[in-house]
């Protein structure tokens, strides 16, 4: 089955203490990316990936790190997380957008991070 | 700035009556616009997607309106029924070279559909 993993799926932490929160896609999607949800401001993305080694930053990339080492794997990294980062958090892949066309992303389940 | 908005944050309709679902842009490079579909607890799955040459897109009971001139977009789902009772968001991307594969979303209109 065609799928985005995430975990986990809950997190409660405390400030400071650094977390992970790993992304898996088995499409060989070239493309990756993370958002966060918040209310009344919808999905924003954090960091996307191109490709293997390839990333930049989202439009809120803050207090975020990411790497691709590998194709599949994407995981988000929070060094020393803090309250703001309390969030719903999504992990997205998609095949590479031609020139032309975009292609679809294809989401996660999400994962609800609480920084206390 | 918001570039995709939904001024709507919820709607409520009956069961096989129309709903329709609309989404603004300020941003004339998107060329391709997308409806996602959220339910809780779930990630976004993609919905419905029209490119700016076109004005139409129609799938089942869905389908997507793009009048460019007003930079203004519109889900009507007919009949609706209560599955339908979800958030719907409303996504842009702009072509290459402006286009970094983002996807820019809206804020979300949550529909209710009663019986």
């Amino acid at each position: 089955e065609a799928q985005v993993t995430q975990n986990p799926r809950y997190l409660i932490t405390v400030t400071g203490k650094k977390l992970t929160v790993t992304c898996s896609q088995n499409m060989n999607h070239e493309y990756m990316s993370w958002y966060r949800q918040d209310p009344g401001l919808g999905l924003r993305q954090i960091y996307y990936s191109m490709n293997v080694e390839v990333t930049d930053k989202g439009d809120v990339p803050e207090g975020y790190k990411v790497s691709r080492k590998e194709k599949r794997n994407f995981p988000l990294i929070l060094e020393s997380p803090s309250p703001n980062q309390t969030s719903l958090y999504f992990c997205a892949s998609s095949l590479r957008t031609s020139e032309s066309q975009s292609y679809e992303q294809y989401f996660g389940p999400g994962t609800r991070l609480t920084v206390t | 700035d918001q570039q995709v908005k939904q001024n709507s944050p919820s709607l409520s309709v009956q069961e096989g009556r129309i709903s329709i679902l609309n989404c603004d842009y300020t941003n004339s490079m998107f060329d391709y616009f997308l409806w996602y579909k959220k339910y809780p607890a779930e990630g976004p799955t993609f919905l419905i997607s029209i490119s700016s040459i076109k004005d139409k897109n129609e799938d089942g009971r869905f389908t997507v309106f793009l009048n460019k001139s007003a930079k203004h977009l519109s889900l009507h789902i007919v009949p609706s029924q209560p599955g339908d009772s979800a958030v719907y968001f409303c996504a842009a991307s702009a072509p290459f070279p402006y286009n970094t594969d983002k996807l820019i979303f809206g804020t979300g209109t949550r529909l209710q559909v009663f019986p």
